[in-house]
C-alpha cells in the first residue's frame, strides 16, 4: 500500500519568514494530494489541495509543487504569522472511487514572534 | 466549520464494552470516510461509504464496523474494547467519490479505560 513520508516532524520560524515542509509518497498510482492543518482540539482543515495534472498550485501565502517523477510533494507558506502555528499534515491517495488518504506522520510549525 | 457535525465529542467507556459513533456529512455530500487518529498511529484511514455502499476499506479492524444510512448519515461501530482503541475518531465527507476533497468534523475523542 502507499507509504507517506513527512519531514521536519517539528519546524520553527520566525514571524514574517517562509516555512516549507516536504513529503515523499511510495505509489507512484496517486493522484491526489492535499494538504491539511490542524489545530488544537480540532478536525484537521483542508488548506491547499494539487491533482497529479499540475505542477504547482498557489493560494495566498501558500503554495504546493508537485513533482511526480521523484515523488513528492511540499507545501510552501511565506510571511508566516502566528496563526499559522499548528500540526500539518500531508496525504495521497489514487482517487478513482475508492480514495481514503494515507497521511504523513505531521510537522508542527511553530511561528515565533 | 466543515458542515460535518459528529456525536458524542467525548465517550468514556470500559474494556470489553461497545460503542456507537455518529456522523453528519456536510449538505450534498454522498461520500463519507472514518479516519483514527493516535499518538502511536498518526490519522488512519478505517472505511468509506458512498450513497450507502461500502466503497474501500483501510487498516480497520475486525472488531470495527459501519454503516451509511438512508439519509446519508454514518455510524462507526466498536465492540470489545480495548485500551489500544483509545483515540480521536474523526469522520470526513466529499461530494463524490474519487478525487474530492474531503472535509473533516470535529473528532469524537473515545477513551477506554
Amino acid at each position: 500500500g502507499e507509504n507517506v513520508e513527512q519531514h521536519p516532524s517539528t519546524l520553527s520560524v520566525q514571524e514574517g519568514d517562509s516555512a516549507v515542509i516536504k513529503c515523499t509518497y511510495s505509489d507512484s498510482a496517486s493522484n491526489y494530494f492535499p494538504w491539511y492543518k490542524q489545530e488544537l482540539g480540532k478536525g484537521p482543515q483542508l488548506i491547499i489541495d494539487i491533482r497529479s495534472n499540475v505542477g504547482e498550485k498557489k493560494d495566498q501565502r501558500i503554495a504546493v509543487t508537485l513533482n511526480k517523477t521523484a515523488k513528492h510533494f511540499s507545501l510552501h507558506i511565506t510571511e508566516t504569522q502566528p496563526e499559522d502555528s499548528a500540526v500539518y499534515f500531508c496525504a495521497a491517495s489514487r482517487g478513482g472511487g475508492a480514495d481514503g488518504l494515507t497521511f504523513g506522520k505531521g510537522t508542527h510549525l511553530i511561528i515565533q514572534p | 466549520d466543515s458542515g460535518v457535525t459528529q456525536t458524542p465529542k467525548h465517550l468514556i467507556t470500559a474494556t470489553g464494552q461497545r460503542v456507537t459513533l455518529r456522523c453528519s456529512p456536510r449538505s450534498g455530500d454522498l461520500s463519507v470516510y472514518w479516519y483514527q487518529q493516535s499518538l502511536d498511529q498518526g490519522l488512519q484511514f478505517l472505511i468509506q461509504y458512498y450513497n450507502g455502499e461500502e466503497r474501500a476499506k483501510g487498516n480497520i479492524l475486525e472488531r470495527f464496523s459501519a454503516q451509511q444510512f438512508p439519509d446519508l448519515h454514518s455510524e462507526l461501530n466498536l465492540s470489545s474494547l480495548e485500551l489500544g482503541d483509545s483515540a480521536l475518531y474523526f469522520c470526513a465527507s466529499s461530494a463524490r467519490a474519487g478525487y474530492n476533497e474531503q472535509f473533516f468534523g470535529p473528532g469524537t475523542r473515545l477513551t477506554v479505560l
